[in-house]
């Protein structure tokens, strides 16, 4: 079975701050990885999908990459502000998707 | 429209009563997805439909019933629940023909308390 762990658990960091979070997985045999944010009590917002065949995506100030090989993947938050404080969820996709654990990011003024 | 909706947003019931939790989308997607979230841990996957047909069942109890009436519309049935039920329960949907491009899209889920 795919398991999905997310490092670190929980960080906190100055605004504007560039940052990054970790997202690793078992099996490399996956169709796409997404990430996810999640204000409290909230829904999940899709922040960026990456195919099998990609090496990165980028949004606005968040980019993320993959390495399938080494079942890894990167979010990539450049000059951070309060309100990229939230959990940051990635997801891998083989059939089914597989959730990691999560990080809680906070973002202090 | 790339919305999911789900309705309540809030729920209160006691273990004897019987209620639904209602999703709909209209992105033509194929694949819709009941997840439960207890707080601060990551959603666990319940049910999966695909075409309308029920396609995982990730070993839920039977108090919880799922239902796909159309496309466009997930029902989640619940009965006799017990107090460790209570949970965010969200819904999702995605594309199932172009697998590597299945993006999941997430309504903004129920939160249901048991008594």
């Amino acid at each position: 079975k795919q398991e999905v762990t997310q490092i670190p658990a929980a960080l906190s960091v100055p605004e504007g701050e560039n940052l990054v979070l970790n997202c690793s997985f078992t099996d490399s045999a996956i169709y796409n990885l997404q990430w996810f944010r999640q204000d409290p009590g909230k829904g999940l917002t899709s922040l960026l999908l990456i195919q099998s065949s990609q090496r990165e995506q980028t949004s606005g100030r968040l980019n993320a990459s993959l390495d399938k090989s080494s079942g890894r993947s990167t979010l990539y938050i450049a000059a951070s502000q309060p309100g990229d404080s939230a959990t940051y969820l990635c997801a891998v996709n083989r059939n089914q998707f597989y959730f990691g654990t999560g990080t809680s990011l906070t973002v202090i003024p | 429209d790339t919305e999911v909706t789900q309705t309540p947003k809030h729920l209160v019931m006691g273990m004897t009563n019987k209620k639904s939790l209602k999703c709909e989308q209209h992105m033509g997607h194929r694949a819709m997805y009941w997840y439960k979230q207890k707080a601060k841990k990551p959603p666990e996957l319940m049910f999966v439909y695909s075409y309308e047909k029920l396609s995982i069942n990730e070993s839920v109890p039977s108090r919880f019933s799922p239902e796909c009436p159309n496309s466009s519309l997930l029902n989640l049935h619940l009965h006799a629940l017990q107090p460790e039920d209570s949970a965010l329960y969200l819904c999702a949907s995605s594309h199932i023909d172009l697998i590597s491009y299945n993006e999941q899209f997430f309504g903004p889920g129920t939160r249901l308390t048991v008594l």
